[in-house]
């Protein structure tokens, strides 16, 4: 199975801060990578697939970039709204593994 | 805009099976991996398996010797069967329909508790 990591496990910022997530592979997953937003209680969201490719409705805030086993994710002005936990998934093999998850809260 | 809804008892005995069903409505169910994700309480999200429209199958190797997963496409609904469970398997229970290109459509989840 492909392991995917992800750092920080946890990270707190402003209002209007840059946030980046890192998320690394365990071996070339090309593309093929999601990151999703989960809000307590809700089901994740898909916010970009392809590494960077914003899903239709998402705010142009949140951005991906990377390939090959190393990647992130960016919020451009932390909004309140933005608290969640977030997740990398790569679909290059089955199984399509997640990464642990980054929680960001407000400072 | 699809809709997935999954259904199923909440509580499951320790060893018996468990069953679960996605129905998928204002949407197509061909060319698309139906899915079945899990998230026990407070953790992370596990990927459990998939089956295609043409019934191709690809299960979790943590979960394959447990796990069933299964297709009625004139209903638009799939379904997922895991045998001989213990409190381990406690969690919440999604599906999705997923694009070749990994694009998913979640379900709003079902939590199933494995408890004498």
């Amino acid at each position: 199975d492909i392991q995917m990591t992800q750092s920080p496990s946890s990270l707190s910022a402003s209002v209007g801060d840059r946030v980046t997530i890192t998320c690394q592979a365990s071996q070339d997953i090309s593309s093929y990578l999601n990151w999703y937003q989960q809000k307590p209680g809700k089901a994740p969201k898909l916010l970009i697939y392809d590494v960077s490719n914003l899903e239709t409705g998402v705010p142009s805030r949140f951005s991906g970039s990377g390939s090959g086993t190393d990647f992130t994710f960016t919020i451009n002005g932390l909004q309140p709204e933005d608290i969640a936990t977030y997740y990398c998934q790569q679909y290059d093999n089955p199984p399509f593994t997640f990464g642990p998850g980054t929680k960001v809260y407000i400072k | 805009q699809v809709q997935l809804q999954e259904s199923g008892p909440g509580l499951v005995r320790p060893s018996e099976t468990l069953s679960l069903t996605c129905t998928v409505s204002s949407g197509s169910i061909s060319s698309f991996y139906l899915t079945w994700i899990r998230q026990p309480p407070g953790k992370g999200l596990e990927w459990i398996g998939y089956i295609s429209y043409n019934e191709l199958t690809y299960y979790n190797p943590s979960l394959k010797s447990r796990l069933t997963i299964s297709l009625d496409t004139p209903k638009n609904q799939f379904s997922l069967t895991l045998r001989s469970v213990t409190a381990a398997d406690t969690a919440v229970y999604y599906c999705a329909r997923c694009s070749a290109a990994g694009r998913c459509y979640w379900g709003q989840g079902t939590l199933v508790t494995v408890s004498s």
